[in-house]
């Protein structure tokens, strides 16, 4: 069984459109991460929901929003795509724990292209 | 920002043991030291992480100095696929939840 799964795999579209990429994870855990991975490989937080509720929103424009119906999906929606929304994009699901320690579990990616 | 230190590659010969160095001097008390790796292509892997402790799991060993000033990891038999780019990365999810990615270790295991 999966543990993080991501649809779909790869998503090629014109610039302008709107898209979606869904996310599940079956572990149980209360928190879930949106990442992206540039052309130059670097891997930075996007957004972060724990128990359906908004924690970490980083500097990312507003034309992504991220909706999380439960705990097991968070999805992510990007109106009006740009050419430098091409990128890998991960999700990540974690069970934070009072001690601190956050382990965080990836899925495959969504590789994103826009033409 | 990523608040380690490590080289941009190293080789490694099949068979033998991994060892590698992260730099993360101005690491806070509540910070955990997490390694992750990312396989061409996949979703970054979680490998191992620890407080103050050396750490050790399936996957490979974790050394703290006592300091915390830096840190190694150890995989103990390299294999072909373990050829990735390492990350370590010191997060405290009591400040946020975030893992913030630096440029990582390139390793590259050669028969």
């Amino acid at each position: 069984d999966t543990a993080v799964s991501q649809t779909p795999k790869y998503l090629v579209t014109q610039m302008g459109n709107d898209k979606s990429i869904k996310c599940e994870q079956n572990l149980g855990h209360d928190t879930m991460y949106w990442y992206k991975q540039d052309s130059k490989k670097f891997l930075k937080i996007m957004f972060s929901y724990n128990n359906k509720e908004l924690i970490i929103n980083e500097t990312v424009p507003n034309r992504f929003s991220p909706k999380s119906p439960d705990k097991a999906h968070l999805n992510l929606h990007i109106n009006s795509l740009e050419l430098g929304d091409s990128a890998v994009y991960f999700c990540a699901s974690s069970q934070v724990f009072s001690s601190g320690s956050n382990e965080q579990f990836f899925g495959p990616g969504t590789r994103l292209t826009v033409l | 920002d990523a608040k380690t230190t490590q080289p941009t590659s190293m080789d490694c010969a099949e068979g033998r043991a991994a060892n590698l160095p992260c730099n993360h001097s101005t690491i806070s008390g509540n910070e955990y030291v997490y390694w992750y790796r990312q396989i061409h292509s996949q979703g970054p892997q979680y490998i191992i992480h620890g407080l103050k402790n050396n750490e050790t799991n399936e996957m490979a060993s974790l050394i703290i100095t006592e300091d915390r000033k830096s840190s190694t990891l150890i995989l103990p038999h390299a294999t072909l696929r373990d050829t990735a780019v390492y990350y370590c990365i010191v997060s405290a999810s009591s400040n946020d939840y975030k893992l913030s990615f630096g440029a990582g270790t390139t390793v590259t295991v050669r028969a």
